[in-house]
């Protein structure tokens, strides 16, 4: 069983859509959270961290369930810009270390 | 600023070659990291270093060599390239100054392998 999985999409959804993506992590150990968003070609590029209360920045809003091992994000009224491949990012608490287990991502494309 | 530059950009090996990636920061990150990601895949720990002179490995160390003299390089080094080591590769930073402080990445180097 894969650490972190996700379901690689692709997501098509018109604009002004919403749309959720899940995660789930096997670790339940696990202390951190992320999302990350990569975009085609290009590196990953941090879009938030996910907090055990649930936390938004904008149209994004995460959310942990620990009892459970799943992360969410949900993108609400969704731009052409906001297509991407969303990577669900998970660290075990190892000191300094940071090690970051990463998913392979959900593709979302958004379309006129 | 820079932040995280990585050379070169693409680069074709023959099997048996030997080459280096380069990577530098300017951000004074103690942490430095290397990934390879391989298509649908996620990113795997190759090699990090927690300062100069510091270094470990990650998940999928072998045929990968890396060096920490300065706090500014971290290379990745590849001996005797073989088609397994097509992908792309990411260097990432952070500054350790907590234990979930941000991962920043360079560009990448898309190395093919034949």
């Amino acid at each position: 069983r894969k650490e972190v999985e996700q379901d690689p999409g692709p997501f098509n959804v018109p604009e002004g859509a919403t749309v959720a993506f899940n995660c789930t992590y096997s670790n339940s150990a696990s202390q951190s959270f992320f999302w990350y968003r990569q975009d085609c070609r290009k590196e990953p590029k941090l879009l938030m961290s996910v907090y055990s209360s649930g936390n938004e920045d904008g149209r994004f809003t995460a959310q942990l369930n620990r009892a459970s091992q799943y992360i969410s994000l949900l993108i609400r009224d969704s731009k052409l810009s906001d297509s991407a491949t969303y990577l669900c990012v998970v660290s075990p608490f190892s000191g300094g270390y940071n090690k970051l287990i990463f998913g392979a991502g959900t593709r979302l494309a958004v379309h006129p | 600023n820079a932040g995280v530059t990585q050379t070169p950009k693409f680069r074709i090996l023959k099997i048996g070659q030997s080459m280096t990636l380069q990577c530098a920061q300017d951000m004074n990150h103690n942490y430095m990291y290397w990934y390879r990601q391989d298509p649908g895949m996620g990113l795997k720990l190759i090699y990090y270093s927690v300062g100069a002179g510091i270094t470990d490995k990650g998940e999928v160390p072998n045929g990968y060599n890396v060096s920490r003299s300065t706090t500014e390089d971290f290379p990745l080094r590849l001996e005797l390239a073989a088609p397994s080591q097509t992908s792309v590769y990411f260097c990432a930073t952070r500054s350790g100054r907590t234990s979930t402080d941000t991962q920043y990445f360079g560009p990448g180097t898309r190395l093919t392998v034949l």
